[in-house]
C-alpha cells in the first residue's frame, strides 16, 4: 500500500511564489505525478518525475528526492487561473497483473487572490 | 483528436439499483483505468484494464465490477447502489500497460448521485 500526504489548503498572492509538497511511502516505486484539477473538471498531467532532481516546464517546476519520498510543485509567477487543485499521484507496482497503478493523495486546494 | 469521453455525465440513481457507466479512450490508447472521486478528495483506484484483461484492482466490494471491450471502450457497473457510492466517476486512458512516462488522460467524469 502506500501513504501520500500533502497539504489540504494553501493560499497565496497573484505574482508570487507557491511551493506544494507531497510525501509518500511506498514500495516499488516508479514516478510521481502532479495532476492540476479545477472544481468540476477533470485532472490534467503537469509534471512527471521518475528520478532526483529537478523538472521544469514553463511556470512549473517539480521536484523529486526518492530517498526521501518527497516531492515538490513549484509555481512561478502566480495567475488568477492557477486556483485549483493539486494532485501528487505516486506509481507503484500494485496491479494484480504486475501494472504499475498511481495512487493519488487527497489533494491541495491552491487559492489565488489578486 | 477525441480525448477520453464519458457517459452519461450526470445520473440520480436510488439505493438497490445497478448503474452502467461508460468510457470510450482517446484513439489508440489500450489501458482504460477507472477511479471514484468523492468530494474533497483524490482520486482513488478502481480498476485498471490492459487489452481487455483485468490488470488492476483496488480496494472495492464486489458490487464493482468493469470490463474492456475489443475497441478499448470500457463499462463499470455498480449493483446494489449505496448512498456512499455518489461520486465523480473518472475515467482515465494511457498508451501502454506499463506507461514509464505515459501520464493518464482523464475524462470529464460521470457524477452519480445515489438517492
Amino acid at each position: 500500500g502506500q501513504n501520500i500526504d500533502q497539504p489540504t489548503e494553501m493560499t497565496a498572492t497573484e505574482g508570487a511564489i507557491v511551493q506544494i509538497n507531497c510525501t509518500y511511502q511506498t514500495s516499488g516505486f516508479n514516478g510521481l505525478f502532479w495532476y492540476q484539477q479545477h472544481a468540476g473538471e477533470a485532472p490534467t498531467f503537469l509534471s512527471y518525475n521518475v528520478l532526483d532532481g529537478l523538472e521544469e516546464k514553463g511556470r512549473f517546476s517539480s521536484f523529486l528526492s526518492r530517498s526521501k519520498g518527497y516531492s515538490y510543485l513549484l509555481l512561478k509567477e502566480l495567475q488568477m487561473k492557477d486556483s485549483a487543485s493539486y494532485l501528487c499521484a505516486v506509481r507503484d507496482r500494485t496491479g494484480t497483473g504486475g501494472s504499475y497503478i498511481p495512487t493519488f493523495g487527497r489533494g491541495t486546494s491552491l487559492i489565488v487572490h489578486p | 483528436d477525441a480525448g477520453v469521453t464519458q457517459s452519461p455525465t450526470h445520473l440520480i440513481k436510488t439505493r438497490g439499483q445497478h448503474v452502467t457507466l461508460r468510457c470510450s479512450p482517446i484513439s489508440g490508447h489500450k489501458s482504460v483505468s477507472w477511479y471514484q472521486q468523492v468530494l474533497g478528495q483524490g482520486p482513488q483506484f478502481i480498476f485498471q484494464y490492459y487489452e481487455k484483461e483485468e490488470r488492476g484492482r483496488g480496494n472495492f466490494p464486489d458490487r464493482f465490477s468493469a470490463r474492456q471491450f475489443p475497441n478499448y471502450s470500457s463499462e463499470l457497473n455498480v449493483n446494489a447502489l449505496l448512498l456512499g457510492d455518489s461520486a465523480l466517476y473518472l475515467c482515465a486512458s494511457s498508451s501502454d500497460r506499463e506507461p514509464f512516462n505515459s501520464p493518464l488522460h482523464f475524462g470529464n467524469g460521470t457524477r452519480l448521485t445515489v438517492t
